[in-house]
């Protein structure tokens, strides 16, 4: 059972490039969230999905697009990727709104 | 806004030794409250989730309390061991959707 995967593990861009992440579930969850860790601040919420079809933002949009599509995927944009996007990316998903969240095992992303 | 805090940051204990970690959040208006383990450079691994009817869960040697009024929640770890050496985050779920995580206890077993 694969659980929550995310693409790529690791990615180092240029100020000013664009990417995309993929987060795949196979769990049929309807939750899906994107956060990112940075050191000393704990994980804060970028995006969050409660359906296909459905965006809304977290604490820490700007800069960030996401699209679901599809019920298993969940896609994290980066339009035009700055320095302070620097940090590491994690998927996680929940069967509903009080369920338990399952993580993948993120993306370590470097914008120089 | 929530605010998780756990005490203390780092934790280093010799193995054999119980255990309890801290997790203190503001707004008790919350779903469940879920506890995780992270080893460094890996994602997060869930331990144990506590809905806010519930007091406690146990697995294994862990056991999670919870107590909503005080805006407090532990973890327990039983006779430690070095495989237990990762850093511990505990997330409070509110109304939006939204976890709140703390920023994590690291805990070392000695051996």
């Amino acid at each position: 059972n694969a659980g929550v995967t995310q693409t790529p593990k690791f990615r180092v861009l240029k100020t000013g490039q664009s990417m995309t992440l993929l987060c795949a579930q196979d769990m049929n969850h309807e939750y899906m969230y994107w956060y990112r860790q940075d050191p000393g601040m704990g994980l804060r919420l970028i995006h969050y999905s409660v359906g296909e079809g459905t965006t809304a933002k977290g604490e820490v949009p700007d800069g960030y697009n996401v699209s679901r599509l599809k019920k298993q995927n969940f896609l994290l944009g980066l339009e035009s990727a700055a320095p302070s996007q620097t940090s590491v990316y994690f998927c996680a998903s929940s069967y509903h709104d009080r369920g338990e969240a399952f993580f993948g095992q993120g993306t370590r992303l470097t914008v120089v | 806004k929530q605010e998780v805090t756990q005490i203390p940051a780092a934790l280093s204990v010799p193995e054999g030794e119980n255990l309890v970690l801290n997790c203190s959040f503001t707004d008790s208006a919350i779903y469940n409250l879920q506890w995780f383990r992270q080893d460094p450079g890996k994602g997060l691994t869930s331990l144990l989730l506590i809905q806010s009817s519930q007091r406690e869960q146990t697995s294994g040697r862990l056991n999670a309390s919870l107590d909503k009024s005080s805006g407090r929640s532990t973890l327990y770890i039983a006779a430690s061991q070095p495989g237990d050496s990762a850093t511990y985050l505990c997330a409070a779920l509110n109304t939006g959707n939204q976890f709140y995580f703390g920023t994590g206890t690291s805990l070392t077993v000695i051996p």
